[in-house]
Protein backbone atom coordinates (compact mmCIF):
# COMPACT_ATOMS: atom_id res chain seq x y z
CA UNK A 1 0.00 0.00 0.00
CA UNK A 2 0.93 3.65 -0.39
CA UNK A 3 2.01 5.33 2.44
CA UNK A 4 3.17 9.27 2.62
CA UNK A 5 5.41 10.38 5.52
CA UNK A 6 6.22 14.11 6.98
CA UNK A 7 8.66 13.59 9.25
CA UNK A 8 8.35 17.49 10.52
CA UNK A 9 5.33 17.90 12.92
CA UNK A 10 6.03 21.66 12.96
CA UNK A 11 8.60 23.99 11.52
CA UNK A 12 9.28 27.51 11.75
CA UNK A 13 10.68 30.36 9.30
CA UNK A 14 11.67 33.92 9.60
CA UNK A 15 9.39 36.27 7.43
CA UNK A 16 11.39 36.60 4.01
CA UNK A 17 13.10 33.48 4.13
CA UNK A 18 13.39 29.89 2.86
CA UNK A 19 12.29 26.67 4.31
CA UNK A 20 11.79 23.35 2.76
CA UNK A 21 9.10 20.77 4.32
CA UNK A 22 9.73 17.27 3.34
CA UNK A 23 7.61 14.11 2.08
CA UNK A 24 9.01 10.70 2.07
CA UNK A 25 6.42 8.40 0.14
CA UNK A 26 6.53 4.49 -0.66
CA UNK A 27 5.05 2.93 -3.58
CA UNK A 28 5.70 0.18 -6.68
CA UNK A 29 3.96 2.27 -9.10
CA UNK A 30 6.18 3.72 -11.61
CA UNK A 31 3.19 6.45 -12.50
CA UNK A 32 1.47 8.77 -10.23
CA UNK A 33 0.93 12.25 -9.04
CA UNK A 34 2.18 13.91 -5.79
CA UNK A 35 0.59 17.15 -4.48
CA UNK A 36 1.15 19.62 -1.92
CA UNK A 37 -2.12 21.32 -0.53
CA UNK A 38 -2.48 23.91 2.01
CA UNK A 39 -4.21 24.19 5.22
CA UNK A 40 -4.65 27.91 6.66
CA UNK A 41 -6.61 28.45 9.55
CA UNK A 42 -9.77 28.61 7.81
CA UNK A 43 -9.34 25.16 7.31
CA UNK A 44 -9.87 25.22 3.66
CA UNK A 45 -7.84 23.32 1.72
CA UNK A 46 -5.90 24.41 -1.34
CA UNK A 47 -4.24 22.98 -3.81
CA UNK A 48 -0.15 24.92 -3.75
CA UNK A 49 1.19 22.73 -6.65
CA UNK A 50 1.61 19.40 -8.34
CA UNK A 51 4.12 16.99 -9.96
CA UNK A 52 3.49 14.14 -12.59
CA UNK A 53 5.95 11.46 -11.89
CA UNK A 54 6.93 10.99 -15.15
CA UNK A 55 8.45 14.91 -15.39
CA UNK A 56 11.96 14.95 -14.82
CA UNK A 57 11.73 18.76 -14.01
CA UNK A 58 10.54 20.12 -11.43
CA UNK A 59 7.71 21.85 -10.96
CA UNK A 60 7.65 25.75 -9.72
CA UNK A 61 4.40 27.79 -8.49
CA UNK A 62 5.47 31.31 -8.19
CA UNK A 63 7.51 31.23 -4.64
CA UNK A 64 6.70 27.74 -3.99
CA UNK A 65 9.14 24.76 -5.80
CA UNK A 66 9.12 20.90 -5.50
CA UNK A 67 12.10 18.88 -5.41
CA UNK A 68 11.13 15.69 -6.89
CA UNK A 69 13.82 13.10 -6.33
CA UNK A 70 11.91 9.91 -8.02
CA UNK A 71 14.26 7.23 -7.28
CA UNK A 72 14.58 8.26 -3.52
CA UNK A 73 10.44 8.54 -3.50
CA UNK A 74 10.76 12.19 -2.09
CA UNK A 75 9.06 15.06 -2.71
CA UNK A 76 9.91 18.12 -0.69
CA UNK A 77 8.10 21.53 -0.85
CA UNK A 78 10.49 25.03 -0.60
CA UNK A 79 8.62 28.25 -0.39
CA UNK A 80 11.05 31.32 -0.80
CA UNK A 81 10.54 34.55 0.52
CA UNK A 82 8.06 33.38 3.23
CA UNK A 83 5.06 35.52 3.88
CA UNK A 84 2.95 35.96 7.02
CA UNK A 85 0.00 34.39 4.66
CA UNK A 86 2.12 31.37 4.29
CA UNK A 87 1.61 30.10 7.98
CA UNK A 88 -0.67 26.99 7.87
CA UNK A 89 -0.68 23.31 7.96
CA UNK A 90 0.99 21.61 4.57
CA UNK A 91 -0.01 18.35 3.39
CA UNK A 92 1.86 16.04 1.17
CA UNK A 93 -0.17 13.71 -1.01
CA UNK A 94 0.08 11.29 -3.55
CA UNK A 95 -2.21 9.84 -6.16
CA UNK A 96 -1.83 6.75 -8.62
CA UNK A 97 -1.93 7.16 -12.02
CA UNK A 98 -3.59 3.78 -12.33
CA UNK A 99 -5.99 3.56 -9.37
CA UNK A 100 -6.49 7.62 -9.34
CA UNK A 101 -9.75 7.37 -6.91
CA UNK A 102 -7.87 7.17 -3.83
CA UNK A 103 -5.50 9.77 -2.42
CA UNK A 104 -2.72 9.16 0.08
CA UNK A 105 -2.51 12.29 2.37
CA UNK A 106 0.39 12.34 5.13
CA UNK A 107 -0.33 13.76 8.33
CA UNK A 108 0.84 17.32 7.80
CA UNK A 109 3.53 19.93 8.69
CA UNK A 110 2.83 22.90 10.54
CA UNK A 111 4.48 25.96 9.51
CA UNK A 112 5.30 29.22 11.22
CA UNK A 113 6.36 32.47 9.95
CA UNK A 114 7.62 34.97 12.37
CA UNK A 115 7.90 38.52 11.67
CA UNK B 1 -14.97 29.51 -4.60
CA UNK B 2 -13.45 26.00 -4.82
CA UNK B 3 -16.76 24.71 -7.13
CA UNK B 4 -17.02 22.42 -4.04
CA UNK B 5 -20.37 23.37 -2.31
CA UNK B 6 -20.70 21.84 1.52
CA UNK B 7 -23.58 22.70 3.45
CA UNK B 8 -23.88 23.40 6.17
CA UNK B 9 -20.73 25.34 7.54
CA UNK B 10 -21.27 24.26 11.14
CA UNK B 11 -23.74 21.74 13.07
CA UNK B 12 -24.08 21.15 16.07
CA UNK B 13 -26.23 18.47 17.78
CA UNK B 14 -26.37 16.08 20.76
CA UNK B 15 -25.12 12.50 20.97
CA UNK B 16 -27.35 9.66 19.68
CA UNK B 17 -28.21 11.95 16.96
CA UNK B 18 -28.13 11.98 13.13
CA UNK B 19 -27.32 14.35 11.12
CA UNK B 20 -26.73 14.21 6.94
CA UNK B 21 -23.86 16.49 5.46
CA UNK B 22 -24.58 17.50 2.15
CA UNK B 23 -21.98 18.52 -0.67
CA UNK B 24 -22.07 19.43 -4.59
CA UNK B 25 -19.50 18.69 -6.16
CA UNK B 26 -17.80 20.81 -8.75
CA UNK B 27 -19.59 21.36 -12.31
CA UNK B 28 -17.99 18.45 -14.59
CA UNK B 29 -16.64 16.75 -12.19
CA UNK B 30 -17.96 12.67 -11.26
CA UNK B 31 -16.07 11.61 -8.30
CA UNK B 32 -17.24 12.61 -4.46
CA UNK B 33 -14.80 11.70 -2.03
CA UNK B 34 -15.25 12.24 1.71
CA UNK B 35 -12.68 12.84 4.92
CA UNK B 36 -12.82 13.43 8.24
CA UNK B 37 -10.36 15.72 10.23
CA UNK B 38 -10.24 15.86 13.58
CA UNK B 39 -8.69 18.56 15.68
CA UNK B 40 -4.99 18.39 15.05
CA UNK B 41 -5.44 15.42 12.42
CA UNK B 42 -4.48 14.81 9.40
CA UNK B 43 -7.29 13.55 6.72
CA UNK B 44 -8.79 10.65 6.63
CA UNK B 45 -10.52 8.85 4.34
CA UNK B 46 -14.07 7.89 4.63
CA UNK B 47 -15.55 6.86 1.37
CA UNK B 48 -15.76 7.54 -2.34
CA UNK B 49 -18.25 7.60 -4.97
CA UNK B 50 -17.98 7.63 -8.60
CA UNK B 51 -20.96 8.37 -11.09
CA UNK B 52 -23.46 7.26 -8.64
CA UNK B 53 -21.90 4.15 -7.13
CA UNK B 54 -19.52 3.61 -4.23
CA UNK B 55 -15.94 2.95 -5.66
CA UNK B 56 -13.97 2.78 -2.26
CA UNK B 57 -13.85 2.45 1.49
CA UNK B 58 -12.04 4.00 3.74
CA UNK B 59 -11.88 4.37 7.73
CA UNK B 60 -16.08 4.48 7.87
CA UNK B 61 -17.81 3.65 10.98
CA UNK B 62 -21.02 1.39 10.54
CA UNK B 63 -22.96 4.25 11.63
CA UNK B 64 -21.87 6.32 9.12
CA UNK B 65 -23.28 5.73 5.18
CA UNK B 66 -23.39 7.79 2.43
CA UNK B 67 -24.71 7.79 -0.95
CA UNK B 68 -24.45 9.73 -4.24
CA UNK B 69 -27.39 10.56 -6.06
CA UNK B 70 -28.07 10.89 -10.16
CA UNK B 71 -27.53 15.12 -10.02
CA UNK B 72 -23.88 13.85 -8.53
CA UNK B 73 -24.34 15.39 -5.07
CA UNK B 74 -23.69 13.71 -2.03
CA UNK B 75 -24.41 13.31 1.41
CA UNK B 76 -22.84 11.93 4.12
CA UNK B 77 -25.25 10.31 7.07
CA UNK B 78 -23.52 10.05 10.84
CA UNK B 79 -25.87 8.64 12.72
CA UNK B 80 -26.12 7.33 16.71
CA UNK B 81 -23.55 10.09 16.98
CA UNK B 82 -20.92 10.59 19.81
CA UNK B 83 -18.38 13.23 21.15
CA UNK B 84 -15.69 11.64 19.34
CA UNK B 85 -17.18 12.22 15.91
CA UNK B 86 -16.98 15.75 16.28
CA UNK B 87 -14.78 17.41 13.48
CA UNK B 88 -14.23 18.57 9.78
CA UNK B 89 -16.18 16.65 7.43
CA UNK B 90 -14.40 17.54 4.14
CA UNK B 91 -15.95 16.95 0.92
CA UNK B 92 -13.55 16.75 -2.16
CA UNK B 93 -14.77 16.12 -6.52
CA UNK B 94 -11.95 15.20 -9.21
CA UNK B 95 -12.23 14.51 -12.84
CA UNK B 96 -11.27 10.75 -12.43
CA UNK B 97 -8.55 10.37 -15.04
CA UNK B 98 -7.12 13.96 -14.81
CA UNK B 99 -3.86 14.08 -13.17
CA UNK B 100 -5.55 17.46 -11.41
CA UNK B 101 -5.79 17.30 -7.70
CA UNK B 102 -9.31 17.14 -5.57
CA UNK B 103 -11.08 20.49 -4.96
CA UNK B 104 -12.16 20.87 -1.74
CA UNK B 105 -15.20 22.12 -0.17
CA UNK B 106 -14.74 24.22 3.03
CA UNK B 107 -16.14 21.69 5.18
CA UNK B 108 -19.09 21.18 7.66
CA UNK B 109 -17.55 21.64 11.55
CA UNK B 110 -19.41 19.27 13.39
CA UNK B 111 -19.92 19.70 17.02
CA UNK B 112 -21.59 17.12 19.06
CA UNK B 113 -22.23 17.93 22.80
Amino acid sequence: AQTVTQSQPEMSVQEAETVTLSCTYDTSESDYYLFWYKQPPSRQMILVIRQEAYKQQNATENRFSVNFQKAAKSFSLKISDSQLGDAAMYFCAYRSADNFNKFYFGSGTKLNVKP
Amino acid sequence: DSGVTQTPKHLITATGQRVTLRCSPRSGDLSVYWYQQSLDQGLQFLIQYYNGEERAKGNILERFSAQQFPDLHSELNLSSLELGDSALYFCASSVTGAGDGYTFGSGTRLTVV
